[in-house]
């Protein structure tokens, strides 16, 4: 069974924190991505990689970073928290680009940052 | 961008059939179709995929316009479970794909 696993499903830190989330996935896929969801506005991308230690900019990369070191890992950090980053945050894997290639995404961490 | 256009609700019977329309009035000719859905406390899944001919699944069967411009997805026979988010999708070539809102389907025992 295909599995992406996020490292917490709920989370709390505070303004100003270095927050990371982690996403793991096991099926050897080369890209991988982050989004974030809020009520109203959807997913939204945060950034994606198509391979170890590449990293592109997805819609709102503002505030956050992400690390890929190895393959099956897909990190993504917040170097200084803020209230307005509290929100779903959900890391999803697909195979090579193509575009009827499905993403898996995993459960989702819920981030509250007071 | 590539938007998409849905309803942000609706309701279905039990064990009716469901058609969640979709308007993508921007599409390019190389834009692909995804429908995903989101259940409760999920991440999303993915449900189906078109270019520009009908497709089945076991999940679910894609209607799409001739001129592409809209599409529907079609749910055979809702089930208490088939209750979710439902989003489409515009799938470019590359990595990104282009998020709506969704249709929230509530079904109706």
């Amino acid at each position: 069974d295909v599995k992406v696993t996020q490292s917490s499903r709920y989370l709390v830190k505070r303004t100003g924190e270095k927050v990371f989330l982690e996403c793991v996935q096991d099926m050897d896929h080369e890209n991988m991505f982050w989004y974030r969801q809020d009520p109203g506005l959807g997913l939204r991308l945060i950034y994606f990689s198509y391979d170890v230690k590449m990293k592109e900019k997805g819609d709102i990369p503002e505030g956050y970073s992400v690390s890929r070191e190895k393959k099956e890992r897909f990190s993504l950090i917040l170097e200084s928290a803020s209230t307005n980053q509290t929100s779903m945050y959900l890391c999803a894997s697909s195979p090579l680009a193509g575009v009827y290639n499905e993403q898996f995404f995993g459960p989702g961490t819920r981030l509250t940052v007071l | 961008d590539a938007k998409t256009t849905q309803p942000n609700s609706m309701e279905s019977n039990e064990e009716e059939p469901v058609h969640l329309p979709c308007n993508h009035s921007t599409i390019s000719g190389t834009d692909y179709i995804h429908w995903y859905r989101q259940l409760p406390s999920q991440g999303p899944e993915y449900v189906i995929h078109g270019l520009t001919s009908n497709v089945n699944n076991r999940m679910a069967s894609l209607a799409i316009a001739e001129d592409r411009k809209s599409s529907t997805l079609i749910l055979h026979r809702a089930t208490l479970r088939d209750a979710a988010v439902y989003y489409c999708i515009l799938r470019r070539t590359g990595n990104q794909f282009y998020f709506g809102t969704g249709t929230s389907l509530t079904v109706i025992p």
